[in-house]
């Protein structure tokens, strides 16, 4: 079955930088696109970019657009997220989901920016 | 402000149908087919139920269905179940600019 499994996350503090990861099982990672989506506490879901299935297109949205970077490694079926720059309102679970539009997703990592 | 808005909350009781709303523009809803709802119960990660307007997949219930009329797509979902209770967000492709959209989120409650 679809599996998808981010890592990276933890306590971070402010102006710093984070990596996130999200490694994919059990579908063929390199034929599909992939999405990083965030929801902080108590709040929506916030799409934050996509990548295409070859890492030849990607589209970021407004919240994080100059301070992020979507990339993937599809040899070793991992998803990579990098964001610059962490702010407290950056603080939230980000997920990772694959699909033309999300369709499986992650279970999430917790991102904590504080000082 | 979400780009996409739904109503903050529904209701229903069991074994009812409940339709909650999405309205958007002639630039995401409006001019593609690729919308898509999700559910979310509490400490869960979102779960797809409806992609592409009306399709459904694997798994999900044919109580859950999908629709769209020009800017607004609408999710109902009929005979109620306590397990329905969840937050429901829709979402659409917005083109390259705005390449995906979500709303705001709706608490549905089974009362």
């Amino acid at each position: 079955q679809v599996q998808l499994v981010e890592s990276g996350g933890g306590v971070v503090q402010p102006g710093r930088s984070l990596r996130l990861s999200c490694k994919g099982s059990g579908f063929t990672f390199k034929s599909f696109g992939m999405h990083w989506v965030r929801q902080t506490p108590g709040k929506g879901l916030e799409w934050l970019a996509t990548i295409s299935f070859d890492g030849s297109e990607s589209y970021y949205g407004d919240s994080l657009r100059g301070r992020v970077t979507i990339s993937r490694d599809n040899p070793g079926n991992t998803l990579f997220l990098h964001i610059n720059s962490l702010r407290s309102d950056d603080t939230a679970v980000y997920y990772c989901a694959t699909g033309q539009v999300p369709y499986y997703w992650g279970q999430g990592t917790l991102v904590t920016v504080s000082s | 402000q979400s780009a996409l808005t739904q109503p903050p909350s529904a209701s229903g009781s069991p074994g009812q149908s409940v339709t909650i709303s999405c309205a958007g523009s002639s630039s995401d809803i409006g001019a593609y087919k690729y919308v898509s709802w999700y559910q979310q119960h509490p400490g869960r990660a979102p779960k797809l139920i409806i992609y592409e307007v009306t399709g459904r997949p694997s798994g999900v219930p044919d109580r859950f269905s999908g629709s769209k009329s020009g800017n607004t797509a609408s999710l109902t979902v009929s005979g109620l179940l306590a397990d329905d209770e969840a937050i429901y967000y829709c979402s659409s492709y917005g083109g390259n600019n705005n390449y995906l959209l979500f709303g705001g989120g709706t608490n549905l409650s089974v009362l």
